[in-house]
Parts: structure tokens; C-alpha cells; sequence
């Protein structure tokens, strides 16, 4: 099956400085690639979609200077938390599909990421 | 209002009762209604989906969508301490993005 990677798993860094998240699909090639969000007991936030070769799609309310989101290659995508505070401490999910005609259940999630700023 | 709702729970159930897990939605476009599992720290991984309305099963699972109320339902038979996790409700129309409920808790005991 179609299987997505995400590094780190957990990270801690401290408030001010820059942490970036990887997510790879490790046996297909992602076209678009989506980055949630999730608080505890919260469900996940759509934060971006986003597609290889193109700049992102921001959802409302989601800052983009502060998550810079990169997609270079259908296999690889980053997101970059800039000047993390701890209000930014979360659980990062991406999740990818193949194609832009892909059905709704064909959206394959990352394990996620635990962010915490100190 | 929330385009899904999902209680939150936590739901504990002894080992080998029958599970119901509920989502209510606002949206009339929704066609695609999936329900996943997330164990704690981990992603979700796909458990069942449907198209438009009725039932399907698959093994201990059977899922129910009702648009005629805009309420969907995964039943879990004989459930197992393996079960434990927390079941996401997700639908989306045809060409919007996913939304999600927040998120049953369930807990089977030994």
C-alpha cells in the first residue's frame, strides 16, 4: 500500500528558532501533498495543499510567512515553522495523494509530527 | 454550527461489546464519508469508506451513512482491546477538501 513518511517524529526546539518537517511518499509519487494540524481531543486543521512545482494553498487564518511550505519534487515535501513560540506547539500530519483526479479515500496520512517550542 | 460533529467521548466499553460510533454533519454536498483510526501519536490510517448513502461492511466493521438525516455511523462487533484508538469521522464533496470530526476516544477493557 501506499505508504508516507514524516521526520521528524518528535521534535522540541526553542522559541525563536526554525524548525522544518519533512513528509515523503516513500512508494508513489505525490502530485499534491496536505499539512494538518491537530490539537488534543481537536480535529485536524487543514493548514495547506500543497502542489509539486507550485507555491501552496494557504488556508484562511493559516500565516504563510510563519509555515513555509515547499514542495520541490513529487516526492518530497517540507514544511518550515518560522520563529516557533509556543502557541505553535502541535501535532503536524501530512497526508498525499497520487493524482488530482484521486477519490477522497485515496489520501494517505504521514504519522505525523510532535512539535513542542519550550 | 460545525460542518461535522463528532462527540469527543472517551468512550469505554468492556472487550466483546458492539461499538457505535456517530457523526452528524450540515453540509448536503458531502458524497464521500470515510472513517479512520488514529492510535495515539501516530496518523490516521483508512478503515472504511462509502459513496452517497447505505451500508457496507468489512469484517468486524460495518459502516452506515444516512444523508437523509446527515448522520453516519461505524459499528464495530466482538470489539477488541486492539481497538483502541481514536475513530475520525472525514467526508468531503466532490471537489472540496476534506473536513473531520474531532475524534471518538474509545477504550476497549480486557
Amino acid at each position: 500500500g501506499a505508504v508516507v513518511s514524516q521526520h521528524p517524529s518528535w521534535v522540541i526546539c526553542k522559541s525563536g528558532t526554525s524548525v522544518k518537517i519533512e513528509c515523503r511518499s516513500l512508494d508513489f509519487q505525490a502530485t499534491t501533498m496536505f499539512w494538518y494540524r491537530q490539537f488534543p481531543k481537536k480535529s485536524l486543521m487543514l493548514m495547506a495543499t500543497s502542489n509539486e512545482g507550485s507555491k501552496a494553498t494557504y488556508e484562511q487564518g493559516v500565516e504563510k510567512d510563519k509555515f513555509l511550505i515547499n514542495h520541490a519534487s513529487l516526492t518530497l515535501s517540507t514544511l518550515t515553522v518560522t520563529s516557533a513560540h509556543p502557541e505553535d506547539s502541535s501535532f503536524y500530519i501530512c497526508s498525499a495523494v497520487l493524482s488530482t483526479t484521486s477519490l477522497p479515500y485515496e489520501q494517505y496520512f504521514g504519522p505525523g509530527t510532535r512539535l513542542t517550542v519550550t | 454550527q460545525k460542518e461535522v460533529e463528532q462527540d469527543p467521548g472517551p468512550l469505554s466499553v468492556p472487550e466483546g461489546a458492539i461499538v457505535s460510533l456517530n457523526c452528524t454533519y450540515s453540509n448536503s454536498a458531502f458524497q464521500y464519508f470515510m472513517w479512520y483510526r488514529q492510535y495515539s501519536r501516530k496518523g490516521p490510517e483508512l478503515l472504511m469508506y462509502t459513496y452517497s448513502s447505505g451500508n457496507k461492511e468489512d469484517g468486524r466493521f460495518t459502516a452506515q451513512v444516512d444523508k437523509s438525516s446527515k448522520y453516519i455511523s461505524l459499528f464495530i462487533r466482538d470489539s477488541q482491546p486492539s481497538d483502541s484508538a481514536t475513530y475520525l469521522c472525514a467526508m468531503r464533496a466532490n471537489n472540496n477538501d476534506m473536513r473531520f470530526g474531532a475524534g471518538t476516544r474509545l477504550t476497549v477493557k480486557p
